[in-house]
């Protein structure tokens, strides 16, 4: 069984701080592991993710997660906040080849002050 | 190319109604998630078909919710009768699910349910 537990709820930065999001997994398989934005009304959008080639990955919008197998721990980060970075966002891990549902964590809401 | 498409986006019910939502995944893409986001939480899984068979079912509520996919194609998912707990955003997903690698999964917008 996989799960996810994202740690803060709410975390707040002020433009152009360093954005850390925590995310801590468990598996009991080689893990694939997502990071998701959801922005208000929409669906979700994929930032990156990792399965099982380099352990540091790099996203879009300036995003990057590394991937920590001793730590269980898959925190995403972003040197610079900007203000549309601004919206919901959701660890997910997913059990790899075969079934390929995520499970989510409960998310982390970033709030950017200008 | 398009997006996962959902209708509708909201649905207004009262409790013991019964409501549907469809989805039309991306063309070509064999496998389809419905996921259930309730307010506060991840969306958590409720069905995967692949093609039109299911994969996997195990934390759909059956006794209310039911779920179809007829021609491997569009999906539509049904609740009867609504509850209040029901309140919560449906969310549909598809993969290509070529091959062992990984394949992204795509979300639409989601149907916003309100259940009074």
């Amino acid at each position: 069984a996989q799960s996810v537990t994202q740690l803060g709820s709410h975390v707040s930065v002020s433009e152009g701080a360093l954005v850390l999001l925590r995310c801590n997994y468990s598996s009991s398989v080689p893990p694939y592991l997502f990071w998701y934005v959801q922005y208000p009304n929409q669906g979700l959008q994929l930032l990156l993710k990792y399965t099982s080639a380099a352990t540091l990955v790099k996203g879009i919008n300036g995003f990057e997660a590394e991937f920590k197998k001793s730590e269980t721990s898959f925190h995403l980060t972003k040197p610079s906040a900007h203000m549309s970075d601004a919206a919901e966002y959701f660890c997910a891990v997913s059990p790899g080849a075969g079934r390929r549902a995520l499970t989510f964590g409960s998310g982390t809401r970033l709030q950017v002050q200008p | 190319e398009a997006g996962v498409a959902q209708s509708p986006r909201y649905k207004i019910i009262e409790k013991r109604q019964s409501v549907a939502f469809w989805c039309n995944p991306i063309s070509g893409h064999a496998t389809l998630y419905w996921y259930q986001q309730i307010l506060g939480q991840g969306p958590k899984l409720l069905i995967q078909f692949q093609n039109n068979g299911v994969v996997d079912d195990s934390q759909l509520p059956k006794d209310r919710f039911s779920a179809e996919r007829l021609k491997g194609v569009d999906s539509t998912l049904k609740i009867q009768p609504a509850k209040l707990e029901d309140s919560a955003v449906y969310l549909c997903a598809s993969s290509l699910e070529a091959g062992a690698s990984y394949n992204e999964q795509f979300f639409g917008p989601g149907t916003r349910l309100t259940v009074l």
